[in-house]
């Protein structure tokens, strides 16, 4: 059973283009991270929200609580942009996987010149 | 800027032998976690650590894991006896406070022969 679903696994654009990225779960959440994996493997955290929508640069997340979806936005997507992006919900339930965070497997983005 | 540091980037081993991953945290954080990705999988939670004791494991965290804070800053990973499918890159994250957002360092690559 997968409690965070991410699409589309494989994204190319050109270089400029407007890319949304998106995340579905469902568990509870009391907050829903989106990280950036690259190449060589080191992940930098992007956001954690847990209502409405923040923006840093050229990204912006959204989270719509009701309908348990995100999107993650690149405006004027840029060849450095080329990496994994992934979704990772902070589960609300009690007891059990309390406040860790459940991954999904990530969407590969590539921006071509 | 403040970062979680790992060490080694890079670790080869025998089946068998025991491994120690290293964790540097943000200094004033308090939560810590180890995570693990498996070649070409996603991330998975495998315990987290607060006030010197475990807060949380996964099922993947079994008799063979353990984690320690042996000083005021480091946060060790150790695998007692490794198995071939231990070969993954291990994450570890530090979090402020619980429920915040959480740091991730630059992952130590396990390869198990």
């Amino acid at each position: 059973k997968n409690e965070v679903e991410q699409s589309p696994q494989n994204l190319t654009a050109q270089e400029g283009e407007f890319i949304t990225i998106n995340c579905s779960y469902s568990v509870g959440i009391s907050a829903l991270h989106w990280l950036q994996q690259h190449p060589g493997g080191g992940i930098v955290s992007l956001f954690m929200l847990s209502s409405g929508k923040k923006k840093h640069g050229r990204l912006i997340a959204t989270i719509n609580i009701q309908e348990k979806h995100s999107s993650l936005h690149i405006t004027a997507s840029h060849p450095r942009d080329s990496a994994v992006y992934i979704c990772a919900a902070r589960s609300s339930n009690y007891g059990g996987s309390q406040g860790n965070l459940i991954f999904g497997k990530g969407t590969k983005l590539s921006v071509k010149p | 800027e403040p970062e979680v540091t790992q060490t080694p980037s890079h670790q080869v081993t025998q089946m068998g032998q025991e491994v120690i991953l290293r964790c540097v945290p943000i200094s004033n954080h308090l939560y810590f976690y180890w995570y693990r990705q498996i070649l070409g999988q996603k991330v998975e939670f495998l315990v987290s650590f607060y006030n010197n004791e475990i807060s949380e494991k996964s099922e993947i965290f079994d008799d063979q894991f353990s984690v320690e804070r042996p000083d005021g800053s480091n946060f060790t990973l150790k695998i007692r006896s490794t198995k071939l499918e231990d070969s993954a890159m291990y994450f570890c994250a530090s979090s402020i406070n619980w429920g915040n957002e959480q740091f991730f360092g630059p992952g130590t690559r396990l390869t198990v022969l």
